[in-house]
């Protein structure tokens, strides 16, 4: 079974600034690999899907990156309502879905 | 435009069974797998079990195995997730979900259903 971990689990940033996410897997998932991003009290909102293609509507500031077992999600520039956690995802075999821990992006 | 609609809230008793519906609409009821996700308080997202509603395998997590149950009534484009035995431990906010453009990631997501397991 296929873990996934992400780094940092908090990140203490300022609007403007910029968000670098780690996301991990315990053998290669070639490309399969999503970003979420959730608020208090919301369902998960789809970000990145396949590594680096942006979902529907999701702003040119978050971008997608890597293959295999390292994968990194990345907010050029943080704006106030990106303030929320991230979780990596992969789907493995039929339809079978892991989560990672998540990563908080809290204010500094 | 894809929408998935949960039922509401629950409060349960320790022992007892809780069956959350998610009725789906905007695209063809049977292609795509829905798939059922929770989240307890303050934790992270974990993966229940999917099902084909058109042509009905379904797979369920390990950890669920034997008191899961994902049914999908096609008459009236819902999904049906029932767990029973509840503990303490399950209450959380169950979501349903479905895979959109890309079939390796849940792009369409309900509003959650709070369960609550309480003596």
């Amino acid at each position: 079974e296929i873990v996934l971990t992400q780094s940092p689990a908090t990140l203490s940033l300022s609007p403007g600034e910029r968000a670098t996410l780690s996301c991990r897997a315990s053998e290669s998932v070639s490309s399969y690999l999503a970003w979420y991003q959730q608020k208090p009290g919301q369902a998960p909102r789809l970000l990145i899907y396949d590594a680096s293609n942006r979902a529907t509507g999701v702003p040119a500031r978050f971008s997608g990156s890597g293959s295999g077992t390292d994968f990194t999600l990345t907010i050029s520039s943080l704006e106030p309502e990106d303030f929320a956690v991230y979780f990596c995802q992969h789907r493995s075999n039929w339809p079978q879905f892991t989560f990672g821990p998540g990563t908080k992006v809290d204010l500094k | 435009q894809v929408q998935l609609v949960q039922s509401g809230a629950e409060v349960k008793k320790p022992g007892s069974s809780v069956k959350v519906s998610c009725k789906t609409s905007g695209s063809p009821f049977s292609s795509y797998v829905l798939t059922w996700v929770r989240q307890a308080p303050g934790q992270g997202l974990e993966w229940m079990g999917g099902t084909v509603p058109m042509f009905g395998p379904t797979n369920y997590a390990q950890k669920f195995q034997g008191r899961i149950s994902i049914t999908a009534d096609k008459s009236t484009n819902t999904v049906y997730m029932e767990l029973s035995s509840l503990r303490s431990e399950d209450t959380a906010f169950y979501f349903c979900a479905r895979e959109g453009t890309s079939s390796s990631s849940l792009e369409f997501w309900g509003q959650g259903t709070l369960v609550t397991v309480s003596s």
